[in-house]
């Protein structure tokens, strides 16, 4: 079966850096994306990786490690609207996007 | 503004009745997709239309009938649901249907209750 794993919650204070991983298992992989979700709203896509490496968009960033089967997006200089759900999500060989349960991030001041 | 818009943004309903979910695109997309999200599950894509034609439906029960009447409109027809259809319904769209880059645009989604 197709599966993608993220930790269902994590915490960080405000200013900090944080790294939320996603480690998948899918039939083929046509790219990684990356979404947030706050609460009550629609996802917003982050990031697309589909090559190995870092990919850099302010103070996020994305890694891909294809042969590892592993995604992390890293959040620097942490602010309170950084709280919200990080989806991760892959694309299999049918070009469909297989979905991870989100990692709900809480910043504390 | 993400250009997807869906109404209503509420719906309770008792498990008798019909009524529709409908979402709008303003992007000029040709994809446009339901998915079903429940509390701390993945995302679970329901159906899929490219160019108003449906490429997919995931094994979901009939009491869900999508509509897609044109390339910037889609309805989700709900009738004799049942309390564990209770979710968030978003809609979504795409510029295409299997180009792996391109990502995909949601609605603020329709919080369903069914009592």
């Amino acid at each position: 079966g197709q599966n993608i794993d993220q930790p269902t919650e994590m915490t960080a204070t405000e200013g900090a850096i944080v790294q939320i991983n996603c480690t998948y298992q899918t039939s083929g992989f046509n790219g990684l994306f990356w979404y947030q979700q706050h609460a009550g709203e629609a996802p917003t896509f982050l990031s697309y990786n589909v090559l190995d490496g870092l990919e850099e968009k302010g103070r996020f960033s994305s890694f891909l490690s294809r042969s590892k089967g592993y995604s992390y997006l890293l959040l620097k200089e942490l602010q309170m609207k950084d709280s919200a759900s990080y989806l991760c999500a892959v694309r299999d060989s049918n070009y469909q996007l297989i979905w991870g349960a989100g990692t709900k991030l809480i910043i504390k001041p | 503004e993400t250009g997807v818009t869906q109404t209503p943004r509420h719906l309770v309903m008792g498990m008798t009745n019909k009524k529709s979910l409908k979402c709008e695109q303003h992007l000029g997309h040709n994809a446009m997709y339901w998915y079903k999200q429940s509390a701390k599950k993945p995302l679970e894509l329901m159906f899929v239309y490219s160019l108003e034609e449906r490429v997919e439906n995931n094994s979901v029960p009939s009491r869900f009938s999508p509509e897609c009447p044109n390339s910037s409109h889609l309805f989700l027809h709900l009738h004799t649901l049942q309390p564990e259809d209770s979710a968030l319904y978003l809609c979504a769209s795409s510029q295409e249907f299997g180009t792996p880059s391109y990502e995909q645009y949601f609605g603020p989604g329709t919080r369903l209750t069914v009592t």
